[in-house]
């Protein structure tokens, strides 16, 4: 049982590069997001989806672009990349959006942007 | 903003010690998630608590919800090194974590 899958594992990229982190779940969850992890932040919601075809943003969307073509897949696309994009990136699922319902992460992309 | 203060950032304690941290806002929640995340992974839930005054416990960790459903507490008992791990928690308000506490159980 893979849970979530976030490919590549580590990535850099120069100032003004494109590029996206992909995201699978093999669990049928409805809800998937990404976070944005930071030294003293925690962690930032960026944009999340309730289902195929729907998607919103969070706390830090700016930069940031997603799409939901499927259940399964979630990618988030950095149109071009600036050195405050420079960090750790996750994607989580739940079966509901409500607040009680458990996240499910995946173990993260290193991102670091010169 | 932080909607959620956790406290402390930072604790270190040797084997066998107990250690308590909080999550405390201003805001009334109707439930609470703790996750617990390893270096290099990304974070696990430990618990969900939804009702006021509600304790849980799992093993050596007790998790308590405030009376007014604004802050939460861990508490470990006799700490071990597998404890090693940064502590967030979630409310069900945007849906937003605090930034955590680091705890560090020395062997």
């Amino acid at each position: 049982n893979a849970g979530v899958t976030q490919t590549p594992k580590f990535q850099v990229l120069k100032t003004g590069q494109s590029m996206t982190l992909q995201c699978a779940q093999d669990m049928n969850h409805e809800y998937m997001s990404w976070y944005r992890q930071d030294p003293g932040m925690g962690l930032r919601l960026i944009h999340y989806s309730v289902g195929a075809g729907i998607t919103d943003q969070g706390e830090v969307p700016n930069g940031y672009n997603v799409s939901r073509s499927t259940t399964e897949d979630f990618p988030l696309r950095l149109l071009s990349a600036a050195p405050s994009q420079t960090s750790v990136y996750f994607c989580a699922s739940s079966y509901s959006a409500t607040g009680d319902s458990p996240l499910h992460f995946g173990n993260g992309t290193r991102l670091t942007v010169t | 903003t932080q909607l959620l203060e956790q406290s402390p950032q930072f604790l270190s304690i040797q084997e066998g010690e107990n250690l308590t941290v909080y999550c405390n806002s201003s805001s009334v929640f109707s439930s609470l998630q703790w996750y617990r995340q390893e270096p290099g992974e990304g974070p696990v839930l430990l618990v969900t608590v939804v009702t006021g005054g509600e304790v849980k416990k799992l093993k050596r960790l007790t998790f308590q919800f405030g009376d007014a459903r604004k802050d939460s507490s861990l508490h470990i008992t006799a700490a071990q090194p597998g404890d090693t791990g940064l502590y967030l928690c979630r409310n069900d308000y945007k849906l937003s974590f605090g930034a955590g506490t680091t705890v560090t159980v020395r062997a």
